[in-house]
């Protein structure tokens, strides 16, 4: 059964940092891992999704690399705002039964 | 309009009502997901439909039914809620195993 840890489980730091998010899972046989933000009590925003095929994918400020030998995939936000904070999900697309298996978060505060 | 619409966005039912969650999309995807979050648990796959006549249980099934009324439209239904049901339930859609995931904005249940 895959599982999948995602570390910090909680983060604050001062407007202006560069800062990694890392998620890791027991088994590399996936077919995607997906990013997501959730702001309270609101709905999952994609962010990236990366293939297992792809070592990483960027969107403006947001990077996301993969490597499933490690089993690890990292977060990279640069420059990061206050309008940043969110939790940060790591959901990953295995080989058994469809759907997400999700880790439990990353909780970020950008302070201003 | 949304592209993962979920009605009602928060529920107070009491213990013991049969209670429906509702879903609708205008993705045109064929595979539709129901999930829920619990404080610390994070989210838990309940079921999954690849179509109208493919319904299949997911990780954490007992207690509820879905049912898929169209391709834009999945059910989900507590026959019978209890207070540990409290959680906020997502629904998602996907296209293919190999695609990204798209989330609604969330139900919020709570079993009194």
């Amino acid at each position: 059964k895959q599982e999948v840890t995602q570390i910090p489980a909680a983060l604050s730091v001062p407007e202006g940092e560069n800062l990694v998010l890392n998620c890791s899972f027991t088994d590399s046989a996936i077919y995607n891992l997906q990013w997501f933000r959730q702001d309270p009590g609101k709905g999952l925003t994609s962010l990236l999704l990366i293939q297992s095929s792809q070592r990483e994918q960027t969107s403006g400020r947001l990077n996301a690399s993969l490597d499933k030998s490690s089993g690890r995939s990292t977060l990279y936000i640069a420059a990061s705002q206050p309008g940043d904070s969110a939790t940060y999900l790591c959901g990953i697309r295995g080989g058994g039964a469809d759907g997400l298996t999700f880790g439990k978060g990353t909780h970020l505060i950008i302070q201003p | 309009d949304a592209d993962v619409t979920q009605t009602p966005r928060n529920r107070i039912t009491k213990t013991g009502k049969r209670i429906m969650l509702e879903c609708s999309q205008t993705k045109g995807h064929d595979r539709m997901y129901w999930y829920r979050q619990d404080p610390g648990l994070g989210l838990r796959l309940i079921y999954y439909s690849f179509d109208v006549k493919d319904i299949n249980k997911g990780e954490i099934s007992d207690g509820y039914s879905v049912s898929r009324q169209a391709q834009a439209k999945f059910s989900l239904s507590l026959e019978s809620a209890i207070p540990n049901q409290t959680a906020l339930y997502f629904c998602a859609t996907s296209e293919r195993r190999g695609y990204g995931y798209t989330f609604g904005s969330g139900t919020r249940l709570t079993v009194v």
